[in-house]
């Protein structure tokens, strides 16, 4: 089973602070996404990359970054986090034409 | 632009009762198609998908999709709900070979009833 991990379940920081969202997948997947969810609006895409060093935008790019220097990992990054961005973040991984598999999300708060 | 629509955020069964949530697209090209099941505090697990073949598709857990591309929907059925069926469900879009980037509906939530 592919199994797409998320480093932390439930996440506080402050406005202003530098956050780091950390997401592994086991699969060997080139494609690696990150979302974020909130109520009524679904599911958004933040940020994607389909190869190591690669990244593209996704619909709501605004406020964020990301890196992926191996193929395995990809983490998402607040540069400078807004109570705006508390939300729950998902992670997916998949490989060509398959569907995505997801991480059990980041709850992420902003005070 | 590829894009999804589920109307209505919540629908309410009893035990026992179908389940109908309905999705409807657009897509430029013959799309691929995916209903999601989200728990509370899980991320998404996939229910089935239709890729282009047949277009009654049976997933997991008793639920299956029908696609009908005159009437650019994709709706989800199950004959009998079961409490544990209780969930949010997402129909995601997506366009073969871009690299798989899904589009997704808003998400409707059902609750099931004793």
């Amino acid at each position: 089973d592919v199994k797409v991990t998320q480093s932390s379940r439930y996440l506080v920081k402050r406005t202003g602070e530098k956050v780091f969202l950390e997401c592994v997948q086991d699969m060997d997947h080139e494609n690696m996404f990150w979302y974020r969810q909130d109520p009524g609006l679904g599911l958004r895409l933040i940020y994607f990359s389909y190869d190591v060093k690669m990244k593209e935008k996704g619909d709501i790019p605004e406020g964020y970054s990301v890196s992926r220097e191996k193929k395995e990992r990809f983490s998402l990054i607040l540069e400078s986090a807004s109570t705006n961005q508390t939300s729950m973040y998902l992670c997916a991984s998949s490989t060509a034409n398959q569907p995505q598999h997801f991480g059990d999300g980041t709850r992420l708060s902003i005070l | 632009a590829q894009s999804v629509t589920q109307l209505g955020s919540h629908v309410s069964v009893s035990e026992g009762a179908l389940v109908l949530l309905r999705c409807n697209y657009s897509s430029s090209v013959p799309p691929y198609l995916f209903w999601y099941v989200q728990y509370p505090n899980q991320g998404l697990q996939l229910l089935l998908k239709y890729t282009s073949a047949a277009t009654l598709v049976k997933g997991i857990n008793g639920f299956e999709a029908e696609f009908k591309k005159s009437e650019t929907s994709f709706h989800l059925t199950k004959p009998s709900a079961h409490m544990s069926d209780a969930a949010e469900y997402f129909c995601a879009v997506s366009e073969p070979g871009a690299n798989s980037k899904l589009t997704f509906g808003k998400g409707i939530t059902l609750s099931v009833r004793p």
